[in-house]
């Protein structure tokens, strides 16, 4: 069974930081991999998807890179502001339907 | 474009009752689906749709059923409810198996 881990649980950093998220994941057989933001109390939105074939994918201050041999991806935040704050997700697909989520990192940015 | 839209976005139940939580698409979407999110257990999903007429169970689909009479449509209900079901419910859509996933707001189901 697919485990996905991210660290770290919890992150608090200052305003204008660049910072990465860090996923892992045990079963390198992957179709793709998505990151989420989930505000307190909201749903999930999604951020960047990576297909298997892909390194990387960026949209605007974010970059995601995936290395499937690894089992591992990182999600790069620049110049991070306080509207940043968030629980960040990462989900992992492999063969059949579901997405396998870590438990995410809640991110908190200090002005 | 609304993407998916799921209500209630909040209800309280009695332990035997029954309810069924609806969920909605405008994006054409073949794939639907149902999670729930529970404390220190991440995302775990429910039941699948991989279009209308066709569902498929998932990993924790004890308690709940569902059906896709159309596209835009994935209701979810609880047949008897259970206070192990407290718990925020998601409904997802995507083109495709291995394409974007867009969740809708979530039901946070309170059984008492």
């Amino acid at each position: 069974k697919q485990e996905v881990t991210q660290i770290p649980a919890a992150l608090s950093v200052p305003e204008g930081e660049n910072l990465v998220l860090n996923c892992s994941f045990t079963d390198s057989a992957i179709y793709n991999l998505q990151w989420f933001r989930q505000d307190p109390g909201k749903g999930l939105t999604s951020l960047l998807l990576i297909q298997s074939s892909q390194r990387e994918q960026t949209s605007g201050r974010l970059n995601a890179s995936l290395d499937k041999s690894s089992g591992r991806s990182t999600l790069y935040i620049a110049a991070s502001q306080p509207g940043d704050s968030a629980t960040y997700l990462c989900a992992v697909k492999n063969s059949g339907y579901a997405l396998n989520f870590g438990k995410g990192t809640s991110l908190l940015v200090t002005p | 474009n609304a993407g998916v839209t799921q209500t209630p976005k909040f209800q309280v139940l009695k332990t035997g009752q029954s309810m069924t939580l609806q969920c909605a698409q405008d994006m054409n979407h073949e794939y639907m689906s149902w999670y729930r999110q529970d404390p220190g257990m991440g995302l775990r999903l429910i039941h699948y749709s991989v279009g209308a007429g066709i569902t498929d169970q998932g990993e924790v689909p004890n308690g709940y059923n569902v059906s896709r009479s159309t596209t835009e449509d994935f209701p979810l209900r609880l047949l008897s409810a259970a206070p192990s079901q407290t718990s925020v419910y998601f409904c997802a859509s995507s083109l495709g198996p291995n394409t974007e996933a867009f969740f809708g707001q979530g039901t946070r189901l309170t059984v008492v």
